[in-house]
């Protein structure tokens, strides 16, 4: 199994819907962060957590919110989908004080709004 | 606020050549620098880090970069690539009082026989 597990992989949806997409890792690391990439524009940060009590926005957060359920699983939703949310959204991993600040990150989720 | 340049956002080499995929950051403390190489329909994974030390780091599949502090940047760079390095690579910074990771753009290597 991977260490980072991004569910669903792919998703095709409509404008004004609700959208969560999932993250659980095995890595037991305490920080979690989502990004979304976009062609030309790199990975961009959506928000992140430090523990399960932490949450934190990052440099996009507008349109979307997180959950920390638990140490090993970070939540996005999208609570009404548009279509420039369309984009392929990396959740990802690190360790607060081994190799500080090295990402393990999930194979990708590809949400498409129509 | 630190950031990042990638400003190839193509490189195309044929096999066997050597390649320099280029990195500039802005920041005016001191930095964390990676390298993460993403392959079609994969996530990122770490290639390379510069933490302290030697300024010249070597990377897994025989990719290497060199931290130049006065010049501030973090070229990655291999003596011959294969097929099997077409990917996109991204230059990662980190600075501590942001405590999060700052990507560029990107630079898609397409590795041509």
């Amino acid at each position: 199994d991977a260490d980072v597990t991004q569910t669903p992989r792919n998703r095709i949806t409509k404008t004004g819907k609700r959208i969560m997409l999932e993250c659980s890792q095995t890595k037991g690391h305490d920080r979690m962060y989502w990004y979304r990439q976009d062609p030309g524009l790199g990975l961009r940060l959506i928000y992140y957590s430090f523990d399960v009590k932490d949450i934190n926005k990052g440099e996009i957060s507008d349109g979307y919110s997180v959950s920390r359920q638990a140490q090993a699983k970070f939540s996005l939703s999208l609570e009404s989908a548009i279509p420039n949310q369309t984009a392929l959204y990396f959740c990802a991993t690190s360790h607060p004080t081994r190799s500080p600040n090295v990402l393990t990150f999930g194979a990708g989720s590809r949400l498409t709004v129509l | 606020a630190q950031s990042v340049t990638q400003l190839d956002s193509q490189v195309p080499v044929f096999e066997e050549a050597p390649v320099e995929l280029r990195c500039n950051y802005s920041s005016s403390v001191s930095v964390y620098l990676f390298w993460y190489v993403q392959y079609p329909n994969q996530g990122l994974q770490l290639l390379l880090k510069y933490l302290s030390g030697s300024t010249l780091v070597k990377g897994i599949n025989g990719f290497e970069a060199e931290f130049n502090k006065s010049q501030t940047s973090f070229h990655l760079r291999k003596p011959s690539v294969h097929i099997s390095d077409t990917a996109e690579y991204f230059c990662a910074v980190f600075t501590g009082g942001g405590n999060k990771l700052t990507f560029g753009t990107g630079t898609q290597l397409k590795v041509e026989l």
